[in-house]
């Protein structure tokens, strides 16, 4: 496998549901990222994460929990969420935390809170 | 103010036009540019960074003007292949944790 890699591509989950997101890369990278993108709406950066430290929670609701066991792997749990959480996650990596690297993005997981 | 501000089209040109857009950001203190391509129900892709002096890869010329506090995409010759949605990105720290995305811009090429 190459690049980033997503899981699920498609979630659909209730209100009382608990969920994870898994995010993969293949590319040695040492710095991953979560992006939130909904409809008509910019990416918005949710967490930084260089060498499976937790660089950034740009005000980010409890409800979203980052975790990062090794730098290949990046999770976001999902609990309690509401219907405006619907949208699409974007998980990235780049070489390095510096703001200058190139991000590759992975296909994304569509999440429908109903 | 939006922080990266964008027109957020469509932009609707035929086959072969030149076709440039512009993207404004607030922050004096941003240091990376880039430009990102987002095909449609696709992830985004880097398409070029934007350097001080100004850079050309191929069809696409990306410019920086500082004193003004914006970014340019021109794209030449333009195919079939460039409908997409253009996204300005720019970051103002020295690592990732500050990168902002514009919403925007689409550009539909037509025969």
């Amino acid at each position: 496998e190459t690049g980033v890699t997503q899981t699920p591509r498609h979630l659909v989950m209730g209100m009382t549901n608990k969920k994870s997101l898994k995010c993969e890369q293949h590319l040695g990278h040492n710095a991953m990222y979560w992006y939130k993108q909904s409809a008509k709406k910019p990416l918005e950066l949710m967490f930084v994460y260089s060498l499976e430290e937790r660089v950034e929670n740009n005000s980010v609701p409890s409800r979203f929990s980052p975790e990062c066991p090794n730098s290949s792997h990046l999770f976001l749990h999902l609990h309690t969420l509401q219907p405006e959480d619907s949208a699409l996650y974007l998980c990235a990596s780049s070489p390095r935390d510096s703001g200058v690297d190139e991000q590759f993005f992975g296909p994304g997981t569509r999440l429908t809170v109903l | 103010r939006k922080e990266v501000e964008q027109d957020p089209g469509p932009f609707n040109v035929p086959e072969g036009a030149t076709v440039a857009f512009n993207c404004t950001y607030s922050n004096s203190a941003s240091q990376s540019f880039f430009w990102y391509r987002q095909d449609c129900r696709k992830e985004p892709k880097l398409l070029m960074s934007v350097y001080s002096s100004g850079n050309e890869d191929g069809r696409f010329t990306a410019q920086l003007n500082r004193a003004s506090q914006y970014i340019s995409l021109l794209i030449r010759d333009s195919k079939l292949s460039d409908s997409a949605t253009y996204l300005c990105v720019v970051n103002a720290h020295s690592s990732a944790s500050k990168i902002i995305f514009g919403s925007g811009t689409r550009l539909s090429i037509r025969p």
